[in-house]
């Protein structure tokens, strides 16, 4: 167990829907990431927090938003969602500073997304 | 910027052969380099990291890797492999640049044969 809380595991839902995934970081961490896992498109980053604050972006869609709220919980939103959507979302969390130790990146166990 | 390079998609040896998983990367910093592992339908889990301490580090499930410096590589072994290190392997570099970032490698699904 990883301590990186995502739900719900598995989700059912129609094109032009829109989901909401969200995620509890380790505790003490201050960094959350979300990454999209699908079979054409490999592991695929998408967003980075920390402490509330974007701290990188990559491959996200417009359709796309994620944020960090103050108890440090994370939630991305998928919003007019379409079949090339379906995949396995990740979150994961780090402690988020540059420091000696390396920046361990602790990943949940992921929510299924299955757009139909 | 970092990039990382994992140089086989797949790799196929048989059970209580060696495992080799290949990784470059490129990065202007003093990288933190990390493996981790996915079996399938599940979430990653780290393996090993190298933070600038021994070159040489050892994971969990017998599995180690050589941090080489002149060649930019950070390649994966084990001795022997068995039949439940079939997975999917990433290599991931992070460090300071563009505001402390981390870039995960495409991914090597290892298959083991009986």
């Amino acid at each position: 167990d990883s301590g990186v809380t995502q739900t719900p595991k598995h989700l059912i839902t129609a094109t032009g829907q829109r989901v909401t995934l969200r995620c509890s970081p380790r505790s003490g961490d201050l960094s959350v990431y979300w990454y999209q896992q699908s079979l054409d498109q490999g592991l695929q980053f998408l967003i980075q927090y920390y402490n509330g604050e974007e701290r990188a972006k990559g491959n996200i869609l417009e359709r796309f938003s994620a944020q960090q709220f103050p108890d440090l919980h994370s939630e991305l939103n998928l919003s007019s969602l379409e079949l090339g959507d379906s995949a396995l979302y990740f979150c994961a969390s780090s402690v988020g500073r540059a420091d000696p130790s390396g920046n361990t990146i602790y990943f949940g166990e992921g929510s299924w997304l299955t757009v139909v | 910027a970092q990039s990382v390079t994992q140089l086989d998609s797949h790799v196929s040896v048989s059970e209580g052969t060696p495992v080799l998983l290949r990784c470059n990367y490129s990065s202007s910093y003093s990288p933190s380099l990390f493996w981790y592992v996915q079996h399938p339908n599940k979430g990653l889990q780290l393996l090993l990291k190298y933070t600038s301490a021994a070159t040489l580090v050892k994971g969990i499930n017998g599995f180690e890797a050589e941090f080489k410096k002149s060649e930019t590589s950070f390649h994966l072994t084990k001795p022997s492999a068995h039949m439940s290190d079939a997975a999917e392997y990433f290599c991931v570099v992070s460090d300071i640049g563009g505001g402390f970032k981390t870039i995960f490698g495409a991914g090597t699904r290892l298959f083991v044969k009986a």
